[in-house]
């Protein structure tokens, strides 16, 4: 089974609006933490949001926030007030507390419209 | 600023030869590094995982001769790529972890692209 599941391979918004790019995971550990990064067309990953599995509230750092609902499985990100420069692949990314791997969903192409 | 640094961003190299590519954690020592490559546009693939002072562990389908990796410092890894192939040009790129913990924040190198011709 896939342990992290990004079901958009590509959304499209128009700028200063805010969008929500979709990620569930799979685990039965009761210890994980989940993951977002941006990456651009140059290729550098960049990471933008951390949620512990057992923090009480959603994670926020600047105009991203992880909508994490964990009985659901799932740890959205949102992105408010959309710029050109946020159009990039990103990855959702699970690590669990019990191994060392990182795991990576197959990534969402968001496009920003002027 | 950058707390892993990936060296070379881009080479080219002709087929046959070997090309080293390295990774360093800049302000705190990594005892785990990984490496990853990426095809256009799909998800990361794990390759390895770098162990500091013992043998990398290598993913089911990846060839440990051919994809060499040494750890040999805490702050730095190197992926060798021996007797390269044009179907070896790809997007590489390397993480380290300050730590094992699960909240430990992954930080990716820049990435180096690899083109054999």
């Amino acid at each position: 089974a896939q342990k992290i599941t990004q079901t958009q391979p590509g959304m499209f918004v128009q700028e200063k609006e805010a969008v929500t790019l979709d990620c569930t995971y799979d685990t039965s550990d009761p210890s994980y933490g989940l993951f977002w990064y941006k990456q651009p067309s140059s290729g550098e990953m960049i990471f933008l949001i951390y949620q512990g599995s057992y923090d009480q509230q959603n994670a926020t750092e600047g105009r991203y926030s992880l909508n994490f609902q964990k009985a659901r499985k799932s740890a959205n990100l949102v992105i408010s007030a959309s710029q050109l420069g946020d159009s990039a692949m990103y990855f959702c990314a699970m690590r669990e507390e019990t191994g060392n791997q990182f795991y990576f969903g197959t990534g969402t192409s968001l496009t920003v419209i002027p | 600023g950058a707390v892993v640094s990936q060296h070379p961003s881009r080479v080219i190299c002709k087929s046959g030869t070997s090309v080293k590519i390295e990774c360093r954690s800049l302000d705190f020592q990594a005892t785990t590094m990984f490496w990853y490559r990426q095809f256009p546009k799909q998800s990361l693939m794990l390759m390895a995982t770098s162990n500091e002072g013992s043998k990398a562990t290598y993913e089911q389908g990846v060839e440990k001769d051919k994809f060499l990796i040494n750890h040999a410092s805490l702050t730095l890894s190197t992926l060798t790529v021996t007797s390269a192939h044009p179907e070896d040009s790809s997007f590489y790129i390397c993480s380290a972890s300050r730590g094992l913990n699960s909240g430990n924040t992954i930080y990716f190198g820049e990435g180096s692209w690899l083109t054999v011709v």
